[in-house]
């Protein structure tokens, strides 16, 4: 059973590089896509972007001046990060499988918080 | 970019009742890749429906999808208490992959 847990720091102070880590256990990341998406309080849920095994990459534009997303398959792992980050970017942020018909597998989440 | 619209934004239910929650496109979603989740307090988003009208694995039969072009809708028959929650559409056809704003579904 695939399982995603997300990692990192969950207090980023103003116009620093937010980073988190997914990693995936119980099965392979190859034939996937993997996204990010963020859910800020009482919001709709963004769709961040994604990252294929082979490293290629698909932004949403209203953040793609901001984000890098990247693939370690070695360690069963992808990343993001997102630069230049204001209080607008606090959010809880999920990895999630996607399979191109639907995102199927998520991870529970973590929270991140943008303050001085 | 696809916006989605869903209605109602809140649907006060009893038990045993039918849900009927919609879901509107600002623009045809090419192959009905339409998806629909459900989302419990403090819990991750789950995925109850994709290709507009099949279901996720595990998911009850009393969940039903359909629709095509700019006009879906998410139906539960029989409501069940675990099934109060908030639930979302989200498109996949066209990028940026977009959600609607969500129908909360809450005891009546």
């Amino acid at each position: 059973q695939v399982q995603l847990q997300e990692s990192g720091p969950g207090l980023v102070k103003p116009s620093e590089t937010l980073s988190l880590s997914c990693t995936v256990s119980g099965g392979s990341l190859n034939s996937y896509y993997w996204s990010w998406i963020r859910q800020p309080a009482g919001k709709r849920l963004e769709w961040i972007g994604r990252v294929y095994t082979s490293g290629s990459t698909n932004y949403n534009p209203s953040l793609k001046s901001r984000v890098t997303m990247s693939v370690d398959t070695s360690k069963k792992q992808f990343s993001l990060k997102l630069n230049s980050v204001t209080a607008a970017d606090t959010a809880v942020y999920y990895c999630v499988r996607d399979g191109l018909d639907a995102f199927d597998i998520w991870g529970q989440g973590t929270v991140v918080t943008v303050s001085s | 970019e696809i916006v989605l619209t869903q209605s109602p934004g809140t649907l006060s239910l009893s038990p045993g009742e039918s849900a009927t929650l919609s879901c509107r496109a600002s623009q045809s979603v090419s192959s009905s890749y339409l998806a629909w989740y459900q989302q419990k307090p403090g819990q991750a988003p789950r995925l109850l429906i994709y290709g507009a009208s099949s279901r996720a694995t595990g998911i009850p039969d009393r969940f039903s999808g359909s629709g095509s072009g700019t006009d879906f809708t998410l139906t539960i028959s029989r409501l069940e208490p675990e099934d109060f929650a908030l639930y979302y559409c989200q498109q996949y056809g066209s990028s940026p992959l977009t959600f609607g704003g969500g129908t909360k579904v809450e005891i009546k």
